[in-house]
């Protein structure tokens, strides 16, 4: 079974990067899209993009331009960065797998990882 | 963006009940709806797909119906382990939209 598993800094400064990686284990990167969803205090959840293992690329308008999905598959990992960060991208952070059903479903999640946005 | 909106967003239940919770999309979403089951600290588990679509291995208890713009996800008789949040998503755009989601607690 596909187990993937978030890991990063849990504190990051304002106007900083904030970076993230996703392990995928139980199954290989390839074949498959991979997303970042997060879920700020109190609030729903958001999607922010997805990767397929190609390298091509979709982001939420409204992240765009501070968003860099990335994908390694030597190691089985994607990657999430955002920039210029500010107290509401403090959030708790899920990296997912998507597979192809019709249209582009997500069957996998990790458990999510927690990053708060503070000096 | 396609807004979801779920409700209840708590819902009181007892061992052996059957539940229902609906999710509201704002535009027609056809059939391209996913139900998920989450626990405190855990992953969220995909239960449904397609609206009615069970994952394999999820106990068949759980159902989900609807079209258009309502749907719904039933557990038939809950048990223990049912006792979770859940939530639905919209995956009709690849900017995927999520409801607020339902705790359901025990009563």
């Amino acid at each position: 079974q596909v187990q993937l598993q978030e890991s990063g800094p849990g504190l990051v400064k304002p106007s900083e990067t904030l970076s993230l990686t996703c392990t995928v284990s139980g199954g290989s990167i390839s074949s498959y899209y991979w997303s970042w969803i997060r879920q700020p205090p109190g609030k729903g959840l958001e999607y922010i993009g997805y990767i397929y293992y190609t390298g091509s690329s979709n982001y939420n308008p409204s992240l765009k331009s501070r968003l860099t999905i990335s994908v390694d598959m030597s190691k089985n990992q994607f990657s999430l960065k955002v920039s210029s960060v500010t107290a509401a991208d403090t959030a708790v952070y899920y990296c997912a797998r998507s597979r192809a059903a019709g249209n582009l479903l997500l069957d996998f999640w990790g458990q999510g990882t927690r990053v708060t946005v503070s000096s | 963006d396609i807004q979801m909106t779920q409700s209840p967003s708590t819902l009181s239940a007892s061992v052996g009940d059957r539940v229902t919770i609906t999710c509201r999309a704002s535009q027609s979403i056809t059939n391209w709806l996913a139900w998920y089951q989450q626990k405190p600290g855990k992953a969220p588990k995909l239960l449904i797909y397609k609206a009615s679509t069970l994952e394999t291995g999820v106990p068949s208890r759980f159902s989900g119906s609807g079209s258009g713009t309502e749907f719904t996800l039933t557990i038939s008789s809950l048990q223990p382990d049912d006792f979770a949040t859940y939530f639905c998503q919209q995956y009709e755009s690849y900017l995927y939209t999520f409801g607020q989601g339902t705790k359901l607690e025990i009563k």
